[in-house]
């Protein structure tokens, strides 16, 4: 089975440049997409086709993927995006999530 | 602007079916996949499976023995069963529109608010 691994945790300072990883074999060949799950809320699609945002997404949030590794960055990252972050990747007709990252802003 | 709302039993026995529905608001079911996301408490996401508007489905193998996806055009809603439930099912059970493109782009987007499924006695 394919395996997407994300880091467990990322800390970033108010206004600094958050990146979350998510890694699989040969994850630049697939398309990758993320989400935001803050506490007690059901999870939100943040980026899907690797660096695609949807309506109402703010342009902090950016994605990108190459070799084995997808990138999410959230630039001037905000009190606001503290949450969990998952990736999510298809592979052989099944869907696959990673682990994911909880990312505290401090 | 389309939503999904899930419905069904918050407490089920183990070894019974757990049987949840989600009912699509503000668009058609038509012309799209709908799919089953769990997630256990304090843990991640699992792809549980999606059904087409036609009814074709796709399950994740670790779950296929015990999962049944149903969908009710006339009704907008599409269902989940899954069962011989045990502890380890308990979870939140999420519903969401799938995208899959031709070349192979996938995102869930919009997704239900969840309710939390409890096995126990």
């Amino acid at each position: 089975s394919y395996d997407l691994t994300q880091p467990p945790s990322v800390s970033v300072s108010p206004g600094q440049t958050a990146s979350i990883t998510c890694s699989g074999d040969k994850l630049g060949d697939k398309y990758a997409s993320w989400y935001q799950q803050k506490p007690g809320q059901s999870p939100m699609l943040v980026i899907y086709q690797d660096s695609k945002r949807p309506s109402g997404i703010p342009e902090r949030f950016s994605g990108s993927n190459s070799g084995n590794t997808a990138t999410l960055t959230i630039s001037g990252t905000q009190a606001m995006d503290e949450a969990d972050y998952y990736c999510q990747a298809w592979d052989s007709s099944t869907v696959v999530f990673g682990g994911g990252t909880k990312l505290t802003v401090l | 602007q389309v939503q999904l709302q899930e419905s069904g039993p918050g407490l089920v026995k183990p070894s019974e079916t757990l049987s949840l529905t989600c009912t699509v608001s503000g668009g058609s079911i038509s012309s799209y996949y709908w799919s089953w996301i769990r997630q256990p408490p304090g843990k991640g996401l699992e792809w549980i499976g999606y059904i087409s508007y036609s009814g074709s489905t796709n399950y994740n193998p670790s779950l296929k023995s015990r999962v049944t996806l149903s969908v009710d055009t006339s009704k907008n809603q599409f269902s989940l069963k899954l069962s011989s439930v045990t502890a380890a099912d308990t979870a939140m059970y999420y519903c969401a529109r799938f995208t899959v493109t031709n070349s192979l782009v996938t995102w869930f987007d919009p997704w239900g608010q969840g309710p939390l499924v409890t096995v126990s006695s």
